[in-house]
This record gives structure tokens, C-alpha cells and sequence, in this order.
């Protein structure tokens, strides 16, 4: 069985650096075509995808925050890490972590349950 | 940015009638990189179809999805109680990868 699962702080500060962790069993990061991801969501809003880091340990970024955000592994530990900087109460949202299961193909299955974070003062 | 705009935003339907959510992409998609999602309130999305028109494990065979470069269609065949909820369609066959708004299908 495949799970993903986010965890971070619930509440961060304007201008504080996010940093978030994904943990997963059932798959390895180090399988060929494998891809872990992020996805937020703010409240009552759309899905926004974020970052993707794969196998090879090659990282793409969505562009309107590509200079914000960090991705990095840890196939030792099966984590995957997402750093996101200066952040603002509109980044407010539930952080989802995916897994992108096939190379070249980057659709998203399974998702782990999200964990929102508010970013107040 | 491939732009992806869903219709109807809502759609007021009951059990046991047909559903057709439409996405209209910006620029041309390739027919093998479009997804679609649910999403239940309080609950992460699910996949239920990718590559235009293959549903994912588990997924019941009254989801179907057709289409092609700029048009693609979810159709529930016969809603379920359990298929009322949000549906997001995905592109991902330029990057950035974006989604739609979301359709809410809604009990009648």
C-alpha cells in the first residue's frame, strides 16, 4: 500500500521560511520514472501545483514561485522536503505531498491527506 | 501557462442521472497528458482518470473520459450519492502543470 503523509507547522509568521516534510512507504524514490511532489490548495480555492523532485534527482518548479521554493530527498529515509521563503498570509493553504508514479506521465496518485498551514501574525 | 477553464462551475443534478463536466484548455494538450481528480469536502483529491481517458485503479466504470487538444469531457454515467463532490481536471503535458477551477456537482 502506497501513503504519503505531511507533516510541518500549522502556523507560521510573515516573512518565516516554510519547511515541510513528506514521509512515504510503499514506493522508493529511487525507482526509474518515480516523482515526489507538492500541490496547495487555498481554502475554497483550486489547486495549485508547486514542485516535483525525481529519481535521477532532477526538480522542476511552478514558476510563479520558483525563486521561493526548495525541494530536496532523502531516499534514506523516504522524505522529501519542501522549503518555501518569505512567506505571506496568501500563502495560507493545505500543502498536499503526491506522488508521480510513471515517467513521463505526471499525473498525481496517491495524495497524502494535506496539512494546512496559516500564515499569521 | 496552459490555462484550463471547467464548466459548468456548478451543476445541480440527482442520483442516478448523467453528469458532463467540460475543460477547455488555452493551447492544445496532448491527449495523453490530461487528468481528472474528485475531491470530497475535508479530503485530499483522488485520481480518477489520466491519460484523457484511463481510469486508475479502483475507479467505477461509470467515469469515462473522452476528448482531445483543447476539449476534454468527464462524464458520470449514473451519479451516485457518493459522486457528489468537486472535479478538477489537470494538464500535464507542458509544464507548468495546471488545473482547472472545479466543477461542483451537487445534489438537485
Amino acid at each position: 500500500q502506497i501513503t504519503l503523509k505531511e507533516s510541518g507547522p500549522t502556523l507560521v509568521k510573515p516573512t518565516q521560511t516554510l519547511t515541510l516534510t513528506c514521509t512515504f512507504s510503499g514506493f522508493s524514490l529511487t525507482t526509474t520514472g518515480v516523482g515526489v511532489g507538492w500541490i496547495r490548495q487555498p481554502p475554497g480555492k483550486a489547486l495549485e501545483w508547486l514542485a516535483v523532485i525525481y529519481w535521477d534527482d532532477d526538480k522542476r518548479y511552478g514558476p510563479s514561485l520558483k525563486s521561493r521554493l526548495t525541494i530536496t530527498k532523502d531516499t534514506s529515509k523516504n522524505q522529501v522536503v519542501l522549503t518555501m521563503t518569505n512567506m505571506d498570509p496568501v500563502d495560507t493553504a493545505t500543502y498536499y505531498c503526491v506522488r508521480r508514479p510513471v515517467r513521463g506521465a505526471n499525473w498525481f496518485d496517491p495524495w497524502g491527506p494535506g496539512t494546512l498551514v496559516t500564515v499569521s501574525s | 501557462e496552459i490555462v484550463l477553464t471547467q464548466s459548468p462551475g456548478t451543476l445541480s443534478l440527482s442520483p442516478g442521472e448523467r453528469a458532463t463536466l467540460s475543460c477547455r484548455a488555452s493551447q492544445s494538450v496532448s491527449s495523453t497528458y490530461f487528468a481528472w481528480y474528485q475531491q470530497k469536502p475535508g479530503q485530499a483529491p483522488r485520481l480518477l482518470i489520466y491519460g484523457a481517458s484511463s481510469r486508475a485503479t479502483g475507479i467505477p466504470d461509470r467515469f469515462s473520459g473522452s476528448g482531445s487538444a483543447t476539449d476534454f469531457t468527464l462524464t458520470i454515467s449514473r451519479l451516485e450519492p457518493e459522486d457528489f463532490a468537486m472535479y478538477y481536471c489537470q494538464q500535464y503535458g507542458s509544464s507548468p502543470w495546471t488545473f482547472g477551477q472545479g466543477t461542483k456537482v451537487e445534489i438537485k
